[in-house]
């Protein structure tokens, strides 16, 4: 069972690099969204989608960019990155009916020099 | 501005103590709260709770909710050192489709 899959697992980018964070999910979930994970600070909604074609901003959004093409597959973009984003990314899904909860990617550890 | 606050930050014991989390929320549109535990990678879930007084129970962990007062605890007895990991508690709230907040974690760590 794969579950939630996040590409890569480690990546260091220069400041103003772009770069696409890769998240698919093989439950037919509905909901996809995007973290991230500073020291803390615990989980920061970033970016989350309740279908295809449909998006949403969370709590931290700037500096981000997110499309929902498909029901499996929630990319996130840096489009220009800055040490701020330095953090660990996590990709989670989950169904929509009551009391689903939500399942989680390993994670991406993503480093601004 | 749904806001989730979790106690203690960090907590250091033996092994064998009993440990209490807790975790305050302000959420529009409360629909449910959710414990992970997080070691390594990424969060494995715990509880989902949605009833106020009705303990929720798996081996030594045990959770419940009070939604006149706003909280939840997370109990771990008889600690191991396998229980060391951060805490996380959520809650699932505004529109329908349930947004999650979650609280900064609360990490511990247990000695041998």
């Amino acid at each position: 069972n794969a579950g939630v899959t996040q590409t890569p697992k480690f990546q260091v980018l220069k400041t103003g690099q772009s770069m696409t964070l890769q998240c698919a999910q093989d439950m037919n979930h509905e909901y996809m969204s995007w973290y991230r994970q500073d020291p803390g600070m615990g989980l920061r909604l970033i970016h989350y989608s309740v279908g295809a074609g449909i998006t949403d901003q969370g709590e931290v959004p700037n500096g981000y960019n997110v499309s929902r093409s498909t029901t499996e597959d929630f990319p996130l973009r840096l489009l220009s990155a800055a040490p701020s984003q330095t953090s660990v990314y996590f990709c989670a899904s989950r169904g929509l009916g009551g009391g689903q909860p939500q399942h989680f990617g390993d994670g991406t550890r993503l480093s601004i020099l | 501005e749904d806001k989730v606050v979790q106690s203690p930050l960090s907590l250091v014991v033996h092994e064998g103590d009993t440990v209490t989390l807790n975790c305050s929320y302000e959420v529009t549109n409360f629909r449910s709260l959710l414990w992970y535990k997080q070691e390594k990678k990424a969060p494995t879930f715990l509880f989902m709770l949605t009833s106020s007084g009705i303990e929720k129970k798996s081996g030594r962990l045990s959770s419940i909710l009070d939604k006149k007062e706003l909280f939840s605890i997370l109990n771990i007895t008889a600690t191991q050192t396998g229980d060391s990991a951060i805490y996380l508690c959520a809650v699932v709230g505004g529109t329908s489709y349930g947004k999650l907040t979650f609280g900064q974690g609360t990490i511990l760590t247990v000695h041998p």
